[in-house]
């Protein structure tokens, strides 16, 4: 089956990292572009960042400089390193392929970044 | 950054009503548009792409069309299955950017 896998997220202090993973299968996530979509609690989505096919990237601003997306193509795996994390990056983090729009998703996963 | 707009942000509506949505670009984005639906808890699902074109296995009562900065959704007749959030989303440059949701309640 095609699918998505996100996981990693949890409970961080702000100021410190975390390292975010989105297993796929039945495709190579180095064939597609790949990004990263966040849903604060209660709130709508944002893009975050994503990786093209030939590993271009690109990021919203509200990330840029602590956020870096990348992939392990022996493991077929899509990541997002979060650094110095602040309350506003407390979310659900899913991984989305991008075709025509974000036509497959994972489930997502949820970090909190709390004191 | 191009910036999405919808409208209604909330709509009533009962089993077998048309709904419409609307949602508007702040600059042209040609048909680089997507529609997602999203249940609470659950991943969006994409709906419509390139405007008007329906994704695989999505009922024919969806429907999207516009082109340049206006943009509509229509569900023919809505069924329980699409009480739900819908959101609008262009790609036609990076930063992508969604619009704020449009919930579909029951009246």
């Amino acid at each position: 089956e095609v699918q998505l896998v996100e996981s990693g997220g949890g409970l961080i202090q702000p100021g410190g990292s975390l390292r975010l993973s989105c297993a796929a299968s039945e495709f190579n996530v180095s064939d597609d572009y790949m990004s990263w979509v966040r849903q604060a609690p209660g709130k709508g989505l944002e893009w975050v960042s994503v990786i093209h096919r030939f590993g271009n990237t690109y990021y919203a601003d509200s990330v840029k400089g602590r956020f870096t997306i990348s992939r392990d193509t022996s493991k077929n795996t899509l990541y997002l390193q979060m650094n110095s994390l602040r309350a506003q990056d407390t979310a659900v983090y899913f991984c989305a392929r991008e075709g025509n729009g974000f036509d497959l998703w994972g489930r997502g996963t949820l970090v909190i970044v709390s004191s | 950054d191009i910036q999405m707009t919808q409208s209604p942000s909330t709509l009533s509506a009962s089993v077998g009503d048309r709904v419409t949505i609307s949602c508007r670009a702040s600059q042209s984005i040609s048909s680089w548009l997507a529609w997602y639906q999203q249940r609470p808890g659950k991943a969006p699902k994409l709906l419509i792409y390139r405007a008007s074109s329906l994704e695989s296995g999505v009922p024919l009562r969806f429907s999207g069309s516009g082109s340049g900065t206006e943009f509509t959704l229509t569900i023919s007749s809505v069924q329980p299955d699409d009480f739900a959030t819908y959101y609008c989303q262009q790609y036609n440059s990076y930063p992508f950017t969604f619009g704020p949701g449009t919930k579909v309640d029951i009246k």
